[in-house]
C-alpha cells in the first residue's frame, strides 16, 4: 500500500501557482520524498525529491513540514500542460528490493 | 542523452500467448525496474534488476518473468496471457538500486499490451 495519501483531483487557474499537497504521516527518517507526474499515458516524469530541506529547481519547489509528515509540491506558474496526474512517493534507501509504490495520486486541471 | 528507451510502443496479443517487451536504460545505468500501469491505476511495480541480479519482485504471478543483460538492457516475458494482462508496461533505470539521491528512477514511454 502507498505511504502517501493525496486529493483526488484539484483545479488551478492557468498563469497560477498550483499547490499539491501530500500526506505521509508514517515517513522514517530515511526515506525520501519524491514528486512524480503523468501526462495522459505517458511515462511517468521525475519532477523533484527530498529528505527534510525544501527543494527547488527548474520545474517545481517541495516544501516539507518540520515534522516531515506532509509536504507540498508547488508549480509556480501553472501552464495548460501542467494537467497531469501527480503521485507523491516515499521511498527509502537502502532498501534493496523495495521500489516506488503509487497510489492514485491527485489529478490536476489546470484552466484557461 | 538518450532516455529510456522501450519497445515495441503497442501489442495486441490473444489469450495463452507469451510476450517480451524491451527496454533499454540511460545510459550508464545499472538498474532497471518494470512496472505494470491498469488504466485509471498508478503503477504497480513487477520487478527490479541491478547488475544483472533480481533484488526485488512485486506480488506478481510466476507467469511474468525478466532478466537483464550484460549491457543493462532488460526483458520482460509474460507467459499464458489473460485478459486482466492488458496494461501500459512502463520501464524505469536508475544508477543504483539503493533508496538514496542516486535511486531516482526515469521511465520510459511504456508499451500498450491489449489482449484479445
Amino acid at each position: 500500500d502507498a505511504k502517501t495519501t493525496q486529493p483526488t483531483s484539484m483545479d488551478c487557474a492557468e498563469g497560477r501557482a498550483a499547490n499539491l499537497p501530500c500526506n505521509h504521516s508514517t515517513i522514517s527518517g530515511n526515506e525520501y520524498v519524491y514528486w512524480y507526474r503523468q501526462i495522459h499515458s505517458q511515462g511517468p516524469q521525475y519532477i523533484i525529491h527530498g529528505l527534510k530541506n525544501n527543494e527547488t529547481n527548474e520545474m517545481a519547489s517541495l516544501i516539507i513540514t518540520e515534522d516531515r509528515k506532509s509536504s507540498t509540491l508547488i508549480l509556480p506558474h501553472a501552464t495548460l500542460r501542467d494537467t497531469a496526474v501527480y503521485y507523491c512517493i516515499v521511498r527509502g534507501f537502502d532498501n534493496y528490493g523495495q521500489n516506488f509504490v503509487f497510489g492514485p495520486g491527485t489529478r490536476l486541471s489546470v484552466l484557461p | 542523452d538518450a532516455g529510456v528507451t522501450q519497445s515495441p510502443t503497442h501489442l495486441i496479443k490473444t489469450r495463452g500467448q507469451h510476450v517480451t517487451l524491451r527496454c533499454s536504460p540511460i545510459s550508464g545505468h545499472k538498474s532497471v525496474s518494470w512496472y505494470q500501469q491498469v488504466l485509471g491505476q498508478g503503477p504497480q511495480f513487477i520487478f527490479q534488476y541491478y547488475e544483472k541480479e533480481e533484488r526485488g519482485r512485486g506480488n506478481f504471478p510466476d507467469r511474468f518473468s525478466a532478466r537483464q543483460f550484460p549491457n543493462y538492457s532488460s526483458e520482460l516475458n509474460v507467459n499464458a496471457l489473460l485478459l486482466g494482462d492488458s496494461a501500459l508496461y512502463l520501464c524505469a533505470s536508475s544508477l543504483k538500486a539503493s533508496g538514496g539521491s542516486a535511486d531516482t528512477q526515469y521511465f520510459g514511454p511504456g508499451t500498450r499490451l491489449t489482449v484479445l
